[in-house]
């Protein structure tokens, strides 16, 4: 079985530019996550969605940071401008149901370096 | 706020060395303990879910135990493909989907 798919592996890109990370989630999972994980500050989550529908953004560090599921198969995390602090790698997650003991699934991760 | 500590920051062992990661939390109503694990370059993988207090899980050399304040991560005859970052990860009773993640331990296995 495919798992959390994420698309580009690694994007280098100069301040100031957009920059969009995708994640296709595992098949039925009805929950997808994103995350940021750096040295200083581990991992955290930047936002939640839960059938399509963005539940919790409390994690989203700033207005430069959007993220959309469009439908149930596909989402994008897009920062626009991107500024160097923004390096990190960014993980999407994905899980199935809602009662609170679910497993979260990670994808293998965007390595983003911003110049 | 759920919190949740990794110790030691780093282990380094000799092949066939046992040992134990230690992950201590402070959590509202503990809906479960989660252990990952992280290759260099990968995403976290998971390994075990721990709900009560006494519960204990096993996985190849691997076992994880479960009390009120800690979960411990027992390393038996560790191998150098046992060489990963291991993720511990708390879900608290204030949520029904968000994780607090430990630092990590960097567990190194020397052949």
């Amino acid at each position: 079985d495919a798992g959390v798919i994420q698309s580009p592996r690694h994007e280098v890109t100069e301040m100031g530019q957009e920059v969009t990370l995708r994640c296709k989630p595992i098949s039925g999972h009805n929950s997808l996550f994103w995350y940021r994980q750096t040295m200083m500050r581990g991992l955290e989550l930047l936002i939640y969605f839960n059938n399509n529908v963005p539940i919790d953004d409390s994690g989203m560090p700033e207005d430069r940071f959007s993220a959309k599921m469009p439908n149930a198969s596909f989402s994008t995390l897009k920062i626009q401008p991107s500024e160097p602090r923004d390096s990190a790698v960014y993980f999407c997650a994905s899980s199935a149901g809602t009662s609170g003991q679910e497993t979260q699934y990670f994808g293998p991760g965007t390595r983003l370096l911003v110049l | 706020e759920d919190q949740v500590t990794q110790s030691p920051e780093a282990l380094r062992l000799q092949e066939g060395e046992s040992s134990s990661l230690n992950c201590s939390y402070t959590v509202s109503g503990l809906r479960g303990l989660f252990w990952y694990r992280q290759d260099p370059g990968k995403g976290p993988e998971f390994l075990f879910t721990l709900y009560s207090a006494g519960e204990e899980k096993e996985k190849e050399r691997l076992k994880a135990t479960l009390t009120k304040k800690e979960s411990f991560l027992h390393i038996t005859a560790p191998k150098p493909e046992d060489s990963a970052t291991y993720l511990c990860a708390v879900r608290g009773g204030g949520s029904n989907y968000k994780l607090t993640f430990g630092k990590g331990t960097l567990l190194t296995v020397n052949p």
